[in-house]
């Protein structure tokens, strides 16, 4: 089945440590997506990707790190820089570039909180 | 600044009955409208897409309107199930020079009870 695979599901992070989230997919989409889920907020993009080795900060895009080496892998580094981690991670992908507007396929999530 | 507002912010509602979400936006230059289906713990999943041109689009026992004049879009859902207990999120698309952005509203959390 085509889709979109978040990995872990739940995460801890202490204090001053980096962590990755790993966000896989099958669908040979171009672009990919970090969005940052808070209660009662809408999603805040983080990154974004239309095309292997190229990525734009989103409008959060402090204390987090991306690369897009592999059209399929999209992973985020949440560093020590990131004050707040604490949230609900979702990955997306499209199959046009960032300017289409196609409907966003998302995965699952990672639920990351600092202990 | 581009804004989606929805409400309730939550709702709980007994199985069978009908309920209404609302979506109210201040997106421009707009291009179209979603709803998303989120179940806890879970991503996302597109319910329906609304353009400029279409008034209202029903898919299964949801139906979504939108009046573009208004800026306003609401989800109704007929004889609700106990699977429809989830968030609904509301995001609108603009179309700019910057590319294709998209705001997300906060989402309805709907609980329906037996």
């Amino acid at each position: 089945d085509g889709g979109i695979t978040q990995s872990p599901k739940y995460l801890f992070r202490k204090e001053g440590q980096n962590v990755t989230l790993s966000c896989e997919q099958n669908l040979n989409h171009d672009a990919m997506y970090w969005y940052r889920q808070d209660p009662g907020q809408g999603l805040r993009l983080i990154y974004y990707s239309q095309i292997v080795n190229d990525f734009q900060k989103g409008d959060i895009a402090e204390g987090y790190s991306v690369s897009r080496e592999k059209k399929e892998s999209f992973p985020l580094t949440v560093t020590s820089a990131q004050k707040n981690p604490t949230a609900f991670y979702l990955c997306a992908s499209s199959m046009g570039a960032f300017r289409d507007s196609q409907s966003r396929t998302f995965g699952s999530g990672t639920r990351l909180t600092v202990v | 600044k581009n804004q989606v507002e929805q409400s309730p912010q939550s709702l709980i509602i007994l199985e069978g009955k009908n309920c209404t979400l609302q979506c109210n936006y201040t997106v421009s230059p707009f291009s179209n409208l979603r709803w998303y289906k989120q179940d806890t713990g879970r991503g996302p999943v597109s319910l329906t897409i609304m353009t400029f041109s279409e008034n209202t689009k029903s898919n299964g026992r949801y139906t979504a309107t939108l009046d573009a004049d208004t800026k306003q879009s609401s989800l109704h859902i007929t004889a609700s199930q106990l699977s429809d207990s989830a968030s609904y999120i509301c995001v609108v698309s603009a179309n700019n020079n910057a590319g294709n952005m998209l705001t997300f509203g906060g989402g309805t959390r709907l609980m329906v009870k037996p």
